[in-house]
């Protein structure tokens, strides 16, 4: 199984909502990321997880809140986002033999924020 | 990690090879090349990466100059289905993680 797994697909929320994204892998990697792609952008890296503790925050505001509960699970949880978080929304997970790193990705959430 | 330098976008006929370089002077010695493509709308996808030799996979060949300094990831019979954003990364290893800054990427464009 080399699958990275999303939900939901799509989602729209208000301003005023919570809401989370879930990601999850069975490959027993033991690093997850969050990436944010807005349109016609590259992938950004929000936060990385290593072993479940949280590695790698990229200055991301509070509104988002990683939480990886384990080593299969990372999820997002969202609050009071603006529009112009709408994006594309990318989990990954790694794997390192011999100091070479290969992340695979999930297909992602796409996120409307009203 | 070094930066990378690769054209906007290219374009090439179905069932040619397509060859996307990638310019990467700054390399350091320890760095790995990486190839990922991204097909619209869905998660980058890992396509091959090197150091030194070039390698070649069920997906593609990477060629890495003498110098390092560029690469040239060739895809020896496109398809339609190849259309896709094609990022170079280069990355040091060290590590059990850590973040993949992707550039603008080449918009590959395979047409019949």
């Amino acid at each position: 199984d080399t699958e990275v797994t999303q939900t939901p697909k799509h989602l729209v929320m208000g301003m005023t909502n919570k809401k989370s994204l879930k990601c999850e892998q069975h490959m027993g990697h033991r690093a997850m990321y969050w990436y944010k792609q807005k349109a016609k952008k590259p992938p950004e890296l929000m936060f990385v997880y290593s072993y479940e503790k949280l590695s790698i925050n990229e200055s991301v505001p509070s509104r988002f809140s990683p939480e990886c509960p384990n080593s299969s699970l990372l999820n997002l949880h969202l609050h009071a986002l603006q529009p112009e978080d709408s994006a594309l929304y990318l989990c990954a997970s790694s794997q390192t033999i011999q100091g070479v790193q290969t992340q695979y990705f999930g297909p992602g959430t796409r996120l409307l924020v009203l | 990690d070094a930066k990378t330098t690769q054209p906007t976008s290219m374009d090439c006929a179905e069932g040619r090879a397509a060859n996307l370089p990638c310019n990467h002077s700054t390399i350091s010695g320890n760095e790995y090349v990486y190839w990922y493509r991204q097909i619209h709308s869905q998660g980058p996808q890992y396509i091959i990466h090197g150091l030194k030799n070039n390698e070649t996979n069920e997906m593609a060949s990477l060629i890495i100059t003498e110098d390092r300094k560029s690469s040239t990831l060739i895809l020896p019979h496109a398809t339609l289905r190849d259309t896709a954003v094609y990022y170079c990364i280069v990355r040091g290893s060290g590590t059990s993680y850590g973040k993949l800054t992707f550039g603008q990427g080449t918009i590959l464009t395979v047409h019949p």
